[in-house]
């Protein structure tokens, strides 16, 4: 079975430009969770969705960042505009609420806002 | 609140035990789970508890106090292979919203 993927795997950008970091879940999996990893603050949530809603997204930063799940197959974050201190190293997770609940992560997207 | 509680770093010798402790204060809590993390790489999944006591898993095991909000993971027969951040998380909530620890770096040595 296909893990959790996501694309790009980097990115490199300039202050003020827009990113866009894409996710799919693995399949039959109906929570999907967007962490963010710094030295500085470790592994942080930013927002999770249950069945393609947005349940909790307490710890998405500020107005730039927006998430998006038009599907259960397919998750976007936005960062608009993007800032230096964005950069970090975002991963998507999934998990499913009838198999164990454990989160399996994607590889993450290695972003530098320049 | 959450607030999650893990050394920074430990080391440990080669074919020896190794103890990773963490301590956690969380309101709903449900589960406590351990992810380990090699460097530039994702977090994978070790181990979860729910209830107290002790789960073994091959050369792993990770134990669960909820009364004292404390958990630990153990390591045996260590390989250079092991030298990685072990990542305490706490679950709460019914879609096991995760809030993780700032991690353990364990380095194994010869």
């Amino acid at each position: 079975d296909a893990g959790v993927i996501q694309s790009p795997r980097h990115e490199v950008t300039e202050m003020g430009q827009e990113v866009t970091l894409r996710c799919k879940p693995i399949s039959g999996h109906d929570y999907l969770f967007w962490y963010r990893q710094t030295m500085m603050r470790g592994l942080e949530l930013l927002i999770y969705f249950n069945n393609n809603v947005p349940i909790d997204d307490s710890g998405m930063p500020e107005d730039r960042f927006s998430a998006k799940m038009p599907n259960a197959s397919f998750s976007t974050l936005k960062i608009q505009p993007s800032e230096p201190r964005d950069s970090a190293v975002y991963f998507c997770a999934s998990s499913s609420s009838t198999r164990g609940r454990t989160q399996y992560f994607g590889p993450g997207t290695r972003l530098l806002v320049l | 609140g959450q607030n999650i509680d893990q050394p920074t770093e430990m080391t440990a010798t080669e074919g020896a035990i190794v103890q990773i402790n963490c301590t956690y204060q969380t309101s709903g809590f449900n589960g406590l789970f351990w992810y380990q993390q090699h460097a530039g790489e994702a977090p994978t999944f070790l181990s979860y508890n729910v209830l107290d006591g002790l789960e073994e898993k091959g050369r792993f095991s990770s134990f669960l106090s909820r009364s004292k909000g404390y958990s630990y993971l153990l390591l045996k027969e260590l390989q250079m292979k092991d030298s990685a951040s072990y990542l305490c998380a706490s679950s709460t909530g019914g879609g096991n919203k995760l809030t993780f620890g700032t991690g353990t770096q364990l380095k194994v040595e010869l």
